[in-house]
């Protein structure tokens, strides 16, 4: 069965220190999606990055990076001179083929990062 | 713009009685799901639908039912509410199957309160 796993329930970080955060996920599947979602305060979730199993290339956007790789079957997450408002729940997702064409995410725990000013 | 609202926002009932959350998207969407929100398990999925009339089964589909008979809506009906159905509920919709972009839009969720 598919699994995600974020290891780090919890991080706290002062402001403008750089802080990765870890998702390591399981499959048998060859095509597959992988997604970071942010959850702050107020409670909504907000989509960050979709990434396909196909394009280990490494995303930035911002002060946000992400790194795939497929060989430790990692996605890791990683703010750059971090924010207050960084503070936040991020969730590591993977979506996965199921019945034919259609696709369903697996959520990992959740790690909850602390920014402290 | 596009979106997906729930409602209430916050509902507090008692054991045993049967409660309603809704959920309308007006991104036009076929997928959408129900998912509910517990401390240390991230998001489970209650059940889905990819379109009008077919709902199915998610992880934790016990004590909830959906239905779908527009695009735009997918009530959950908790049938006889239990303290274990204490929760933040989600709603989320994507586009149809078989694209390459099927990143979920969530709703602002409702907060569940049996006693």
């Amino acid at each position: 069965a598919q699994k995600v796993t974020q290891a780090q329930t919890e991080i706290s970080v002062v402001e403008k220190e750089d802080v990765t955060l870890d998702c390591v996920y399981e499959t048998r599947d060859t095509t597959y999606y992988l997604f970071w979602y942010k959850q702050p305060p107020s409670g909504e979730l907000v989509f960050l990055i979709r990434r396909n199993s196909f394009d280990e290339q490494n995303e930035i956007s911002g002060r946000y990076s992400w790194n795939f790789q497929k060989s430790t079957s990692s996605f890791n997450f990683t703010i750059t001179a971090s924010q207050v408002v960084d503070s936040a729940v991020y969730f590591c997702a993977l979506s996965e083929r199921f019945m034919d064409s259609n696709y369903q995410l697996i959520w990992g725990a959740g790690t909850k990062l602390i920014i402290k000013p | 713009d596009a979106e997906i609202t729930q409602s209430p926002r916050h509902k507090i009932t008692e054991t045993g009685r049967q409660v309603t959350l809704a959920c309308h998207q007006t991104w036009n969407h076929n997928n959408m799901f129900w998912y509910r929100q517990d401390l240390g398990h991230g998001l489970r999925l209650i059940h889905y639908s990819y379109g009008v009339q077919d709902t199915n089964k998610g992880e934790v589909s016990d004590g909830y039912s959906v239905s779908r008979s527009n695009t735009e809506d997918l009530p959950l009906t908790l049938e006889s509410a239990a303290s274990s159905q204490t929760s933040v509920y989600f709603c989320a919709s994507s586009e149809e199957a078989g694209s390459s972009y099927n990143e979920q839009f969530f709703g602002p969720g409702t907060r569940l309160t049996v006693l």
